[in-house]
Order: structure tokens, then sequence, then C-alpha cells
């Protein structure tokens, strides 16, 4: 079974543009999570997507967003970057059960370098 | 909020050495456990969880962690380093009975395993 795909893996983005990152989660996946990833804060949660419909969102601005299609498939995007926005965006699948008591599996990442 | 603290953010060892890397979590109700790892170059994997029952629970690669509800830890273990154990690892909580299934991670230890 095939793991989390992202795309793009690398993106070079100037300050006020905007960036789409892709994530394919597991199949039969149906939950998906973004994270970020910095040197300064680690590890954070974004949001998580469930049926097409944001289930869950953490601390960021509203630049952040995502959607999730019909197939699972999501993506996030983010506008008007800043420099700070420089980091590994991690995608996570998951079953999306009711209950939270499942692994999530993590993608490579997309890494996002802000100039 | 929940937190996660991993109070060792390096360490270094020679081969055959044992680990012990320490996880401390706050948060009141009932949570989920998860040691994941993080190899050179490499997308994060899971080394073990723990949601309930037997507070010792086993992994892959002979890791093992228990949870120590009293103590909110959930410290990571192996009797044996390898040199190919070299990696970061991540200590991660979500919350059993809030149904969130976001994960909130500790800052990481960096795991160094000299020949």
């Amino acid at each position: 079974k095939a793991g989390v795909t992202q795309t793009p893996r690398y993106l070079i983005k100037t300050r006020g543009q905007q960036v789409t990152l892709s994530c394919s989660p597991i199949s039969g996946h149906r939950s998906v999570s973004w994270y970020q990833q910095t040197p300064g804060q680690g590890l954070q949660f974004l949001f998580e997507y469930f049926s097409e419909t944001q289930r869950n969102k953490g601390n960021f601005p509203g630049r952040f967003s995502g959607r999730q299609f019909s197939n699972s498939r999501s993506e996030m995007n983010v506008s008007t970057l800043e420099l700070g926005d420089s980091a590994l965006y991690l995608c996570a699948s998951s079953l999306g059960g009711l209950e939270n008591k499942e692994t999530q599996y993590f993608g490579p990442g997309t890494r996002l370098l802000v100039l | 909020a929940q937190s996660v603290s991993q109070h060792n953010h390096h360490v270094i060892l020679s081969e055959a050495a044992s680990l012990e890397l320490g996880c401390n979590y706050s948060y009141g109700g009932t949570v989920n456990l998860f040691w994941y790892v993080q190899y050179p170059g490499q997308h994060l994997q899971l080394l073990l969880k723990y949601f309930s029952g037997d507070p010792l629970v086993k992994g892959i690669k002979g890791f093992e962690a228990e949870f120590i509800k009293s103590k909110f830890s959930f410290n990571l273990r192996k009797p044996s380093v390898q040199w190919s154990d070299t990696a970061e690892y991540f200590c991660a909580v979500n919350g059993g009975d809030t149904g969130r299934r976001a994960l909130t991670f500790g800052s990481g230890t960096r795991l160094q395993v000299q020949p």
C-alpha cells in the first residue's frame, strides 16, 4: 500500500506570494492533518480535514487555510507569505474513525523557503 | 492546553549502551501517547503507541515505553542501541476523551550513536 505522498517536495517563494501544497493520503484513509515543523517551534498542528470538512484547527492565522476533496486528497494554502512561514509542512493521514485511537501516518513533507 | 516535555535535547551514546529518553505530558484526562522517529532524510515513522491496557508497550526495532500515569510520563527505552538508531525522536500526545486527533509534540531528542 502506497504511503502518504506530498507535492511538491521543495518550494521557493518570495514574501507576499501565496503557495498551495498538496497531500494524497493512504488509500482508505479519510482524515488528513497538516503540521508545520520549524527549528524554533518544533512540530505544530495546523488543521485536520475529514469528509471535506475542517474538523479541528490549530492556532495559526487565517492566512493558513486548507481544503479536502471527495477523494480525501487535501491541499493547504498559505497567502501573503512571510519569512517566518519557511518550514517543513507535513501531512498525516489516518482512518478518521469516531474514536481517535488510531495512528497518523506522515508524508515526507514539503520544504518551503520564503525569501 | 496539552503540552509535552522532552528533557533531553541531544543524547550521545556508544553502540550497545542502553537508552532512556524522557517524556512528560500535561493533560488531566485520558490520553493517547506516541513515539515517532525521524531518521536523517526520512519522514516521521511511528515507533510505538499507547492507548490503554498494559502500560509497558513494545514497538519496532527493540524499542519499548512505559506509561506511568501518576508521573504523567511515557519514557522510551532500548537496552542496546545501534549506530542505525541515530535519529530524532519525538514524543506526542492527543486527548483520548476529547476526541481531538491533533497531536501535540515534544521538542524532540536528537540521538547520536557512535560506532
